[in-house]
């Protein structure tokens, strides 16, 4: 298993920009969930999806949008990139709501 | 949410058993108490979970006091990949569970040799 895998591992924006994360599982898990970890910070959730087509919002999910097509694959898009989502994002699942939590490796983010 | 509170920072030498407190006196009923850990530059890592009772895995043991308001991580013998940032999470399972980890400042753990 490769467990949770992110691309890009690192990224560049202009602001203004519009760019998708990608996320991707091979563990069936039915949960998954985008966090961002600002310098010094611990981390804050995006937005979540207790499985394939229900997504829904966390405590920071202004700027980002997401979609769960699939069971493996949860990508984070920012419509339109800010200085102030210059950030390290983690993707993470688990095999459902409430259970143990895997993490992706991050992508670091900065806006210029 | 309740609320829990570690000590920012910590050292231990190698080779030694290492305790990582965490005081959660507001824990509800029905608050599992989650720790996970993040190593330099990798994203967090689960390391072991507990309601009520002692737990050990592979990787540390869990220990909770008897009113829940507090709980110890152990390592039983601390190596360097073991410095990192550990947090000591609470998880309510009642049935609004977002599945959101409320992730605070944790215990930053220094490790030498």
């Amino acid at each position: 298993n490769a467990g949770v895998t992110q691309t890009p591992k690192f990224q560049v924006l202009k602001t203004g920009q519009s760019m998708t994360l990608q996320c991707a599982q091979d563990m069936n898990h039915e949960y998954m969930s985008w966090y961002r970890q600002d310098p010094g910070m611990g981390l804050r959730l995006i937005h979540y999806s207790v499985g394939a087509g229900i997504t829904d919002q966390g405590e920071v999910p202004n700027g980002y949008n997401v979609s769960r097509s699939t069971t493996e694959d949860f990508p984070l898009r920012l419509l339109s990139a800010a200085p102030s989502q210059t950030s390290v994002y983690f993707c993470a699942s688990s095999y459902e709501v409430g259970r143990e939590q895997y993490f992706g490796p991050g992508t670091r983010l900065t806006v210029t | 949410d309740a609320k829990t509170t570690q000590p920012n920072s910590m050292e231990s030498n190698e080779e030694e058993p290492v305790h990582l407190p965490c005081n959660h006196s507001t824990i509800s009923g029905t608050d599992y108490i989650h720790w996970y850990r993040q190593l330099p530059s990798q994203g967090p890592e689960y390391v072991i979970h507990g309601l009520t009772s002692n737990v050990n895995n592979r990787m540390a043991s869990l220990a909770i006091a008897e009113d829940r308001k507090s709980s110890t991580l152990i390592l039983h013998r601390a190596t360097l990949r073991d410095a990192a940032v550990y947090y000591c999470i609470l998880r309510d399972a009642g049935s609004s569970n977002t599945g959101k980890l409320i992730f605070g400042q944790g215990t930053t753990l220094q490790v030498k040799p």
